[in-house]
């Protein structure tokens, strides 16, 4: 079955670009039934959707990280990535990737997600 | 977009039935039928228990169920047991083509 799995530093310091990767198994990242997401939860917190993007690259990102978030997707290795640019300490949190079914707009599968924390 | 509204815990006896809330607004629950819920043990992947509503993916009980009246949402889950204390969230898609989620609702099972 399909399977996610975020990999990345999970210490990062204040004012630097956060990167994570996600790896699919199990399936191929190019099928249009679906495309991917990126959401994130600080701890203690809910969770917060960061951005998506379609196989063709097309993104969508949430407001309100708009300007310091980049998600890019590599065909040729299954993988989808995370640039979260100028990070500080709320930016800590536990990193998930996740797949949605086009056209009903869910997370059907998720990884099971990375922390990564912001600190000197 | 802000977060959707839902309390912060609910709990319930083994056997019983139980109704979480999740409130948001014209632009997100009330503007589409793309609400999904989502059941997590923190330290592991959350799972969708629901989307569009009221649909359940492959291998979900039929002891979940959801529905959604202007803009407010809701997920029961009858016949409680103890696997099912968790974290429970929602999210739906909103006007904007973006997602937006609840602050999640911990259940306790007694």
């Amino acid at each position: 079955q399909v399977q996610l799995q975020e990999s990345g530093p999970g210490l990062v310091k204040p004012s630097q670009t956060l990167s994570l990767t996600c790896t699919v198994s199990g399936g191929s990242i190019s099928s249009e039934s679906y495309y991917w997401s990126w959401i994130r939860q600080p701890a203690g917190k809910g969770l917060e959707w960061i951005g998506r993007i379609y196989h063709s690259g097309n993104t969508k990102y949430n407001p309100s990280l708009k300007s310091r978030v980049t998600i890019s997707i590599d065909t040729s290795k299954n993988q989808i990535s995370l640039k979260l640019s100028s990070v500080t300490a709320a930016d800590t949190a536990v990193y998930h990737c996740a797949r949605v079914l086009a056209g009903w707009e869910a997370f059907d599968i998720w990884g099971q997600g990375t922390m990564v924390t912001v600190s000197s | 977009q802000s977060a959707l509204t839902q309390p912060a815990s609910v709990s319930g006896s083994p056997g019983q039935s139980i109704t979480f809330s999740c409130t948001g607004t014209s632009s997100d629950v009330g503007d589409n039928d793309d609400v999904s819920w989502y059941r997590h043990h923190p330290g592991k992947a959350p799972k969708l228990m629901i989307y569009a509503v009221s649909n359940r993916p492959s291998g979900v009980s039929n002891r979940f169920s959801g529905s959604k009246s202007g803009n407010t949402a809701s997920l029961t889950i009858s016949g409680l047991q103890a696997e099912d204390e968790a974290d429970y969230y929602c999210s739906s898609y909103t006007s904007s083509n973006t997602w937006v989620f609840g602050g999640g609702t911990k259940l306790t099972v007694l």
